[in-house]
């Protein structure tokens, strides 16, 4: 089965200074990648994917995700920091039942705290 | 913009009742989604429909019914709530196509307490 894995609960920046969340993948096939952020009570928006193409994906509010092949990553990442990015985020895999069709595999979730 | 409401924000119930859970989405997905959000565990699948009358267990389908008699509305079912079933429960949908990589789309959740 498909799966990731977000191996730190929580990730802490000073505003301004570059953002990493980690996410590493295990899937059989061609894996197809997603981030979420949830921010407090809300649901959780979708902030990119990765399909196919190019390696480095940009999705909203200026995150960008980088797709690794040989280190089965998929890490989120942000130049600069913004207090308002202190949310929790999950990374997501693609998974096909055997009835053929599509779920989501979400991992843990990271809480990132960006301070002032 | 898409659109997924959930009926309530919070709900308080007792051991033993039956619960109802709503979600409703304005943009004609055929793909609507139940999941439970728990510390720690993240987020996992309870049930899943496809399409109208149509639906597919999810990883914890275990104490949970579903039911899709419209497109637009998907209804989470706790035929007999028990307190391990205290939890953020999130409705998604998503466009659709049986192998699709659409992307989901969340509603705001429901908090539910079960005493």
């Amino acid at each position: 089965a498909q799966s990731v894995a977000q191996p730190e609960d929580q990730v802490n920046v000073a505003e301004g200074n570059p953002l990493t969340v980690k996410c590493t993948y295990s899937v059989s096939g061609n894996p197809y990648l997603f981030w979420y952020v949830q921010y407090p009570n809300r649901g959780l928006q979708f902030l990119l994917k990765y399909i196919t193409g190019d390696n480095l994906v940009k999705g909203s509010y200026g995150f960008e995700a980088e797709f690794n092949k040989s280190q089965t990553s998929f890490h989120l990442k942000k130049p600069s920091a913004l207090v308002s990015d202190s949310a929790l985020y999950f990374c997501a895999v693609r998974d096909i039942k055997g009835t053929g069709f599509q779920k989501l595999v979400f991992g843990t979730g990271t809480r990132l705290l960006v301070s002032p | 913009d898409v659109k997924v409401t959930q009926s309530s924000r919070y709900l308080v119930k007792r051991t033993g009742e039956k619960v109802f859970l709503e979600c409703v989405q304005d943009m004609d997905h055929e793909n609507m989604f139940w999941y439970r959000q728990d510390p720690g565990l993240g987020l996992r699948l309870i049930y899943f429909s496809y399409d109208v009358k149509m639906k597919e267990k999810g990883d914890i389908p275990e104490g949970y019914s579903v039911s899709r008699e419209k497109k637009e509305r998907f209804s989470l079912i706790l035929e007999s709530a028990s307190t391990n079933q205290t939890s953020m429960y999130l409705c998604a949908s998503a466009l659709g196509g049986q192998a699709s990589t659409d992307t989901q789309y969340f509603g705001p959740g429901t908090r539910l307490t079960v005493l």
